[in-house]
């Protein structure tokens, strides 16, 4: 089955560090990009950041960038974010996508169900 | 980036046609035809229903069709079915490796 499955998600308080992963299946997970996709309690989705397919290149959204940074492992089929110096805000379901088209960020055909990230003290 | 301008809420009856836009700016919607619309139920995660302005997904109904004129996107819902009943966002790519979404909208079938 081609599904794509998170975890990592936990109570952190604010300043602390978090790392998300998404464990991919079903499909040769080397050749796509993929991307972080948050949504925030009751709000809209936000891209977060994007690999692509062989690592070379990582993106990031103003909102994180400095403080949040994507990686991959193709021999795991694993794609992670290592969220650092978190903030209240950050607080949001984080989803991975799998990106097609421009550079991985055409449009996203593939989600997983999330992990929850909640910040407070 | 400032995100995609859409109504909150949209409705209608079960077989009427509604109508969702989606306004940005050319650096996004007006730049590009990579505009994209999801679908997105309680409690599950997003679903596209529509890429590259109009091209549907396989599997997803010939009920669902997109467009795009100037800066604004538009996902009309034709034959409306109570399983339509969701928030729909759309997104865009907005250059220098960005992608933008929109705010959403609820949408209710009466």
């Amino acid at each position: 089955e081609v599904q794509l499955l998170e975890s990592g998600g936990d109570l952190v308080q604010p300043g602390g560090s978090l790392s998300l992963s998404c464990a991919a299946s079903g499909f040769t997970f080397r050749s796509f990009a993929m991307n972080w996709v948050r949504q925030a309690p009751g709000k809209g989705l936000e891209w977060v950041s994007l690999i692509y397919s062989s690592g070379s290149n990582t993106y990031y959204a103003d909102s994180v960038k400095g403080r949040f940074t994507i990686s991959r492992d193709n021999s795991k089929n694993t794609v992670y974010l290592q969220i650092n110096s978190l903030r209240a805000e950050d607080t949001a379901l984080y989803f991975c996508a799998r990106g097609r088209e421009f550079g991985g960020l055409g449009y996203f055909d593939l989600w997983g169900r999330g992990t929850l990230v909640t910040v407070s003290s | 980036q400032s995100a995609l301008t859409q109504p909150p809420s949209a409705s209608g009856s079960p077989g009427q046609s509604v109508t969702i836009s989606c306004t940005g700016t050319s650096s996004d919607v007006g730049g590009y035809n990579f505009v994209s619309w999801y679908q997105q139920h309680p409690d599950k995660a997003p679903k596209l229903m529509i890429f590259e302005v109009s091209k549907r997904p396989s599997g997803v109904p010939d009920r669902f069709s997109g467009s795009k004129s100037g800066n604004t996107a538009s996902l009309t819902v034709s034959g409306l079915q109570a399983e339509d009943e969701a928030d729909y966002y759309c997104s865009s790519y907005a250059g220098r490796n960005n992608l933008v979404f929109g705010g959403g909208t609820k949408l209710t079938v009466l």
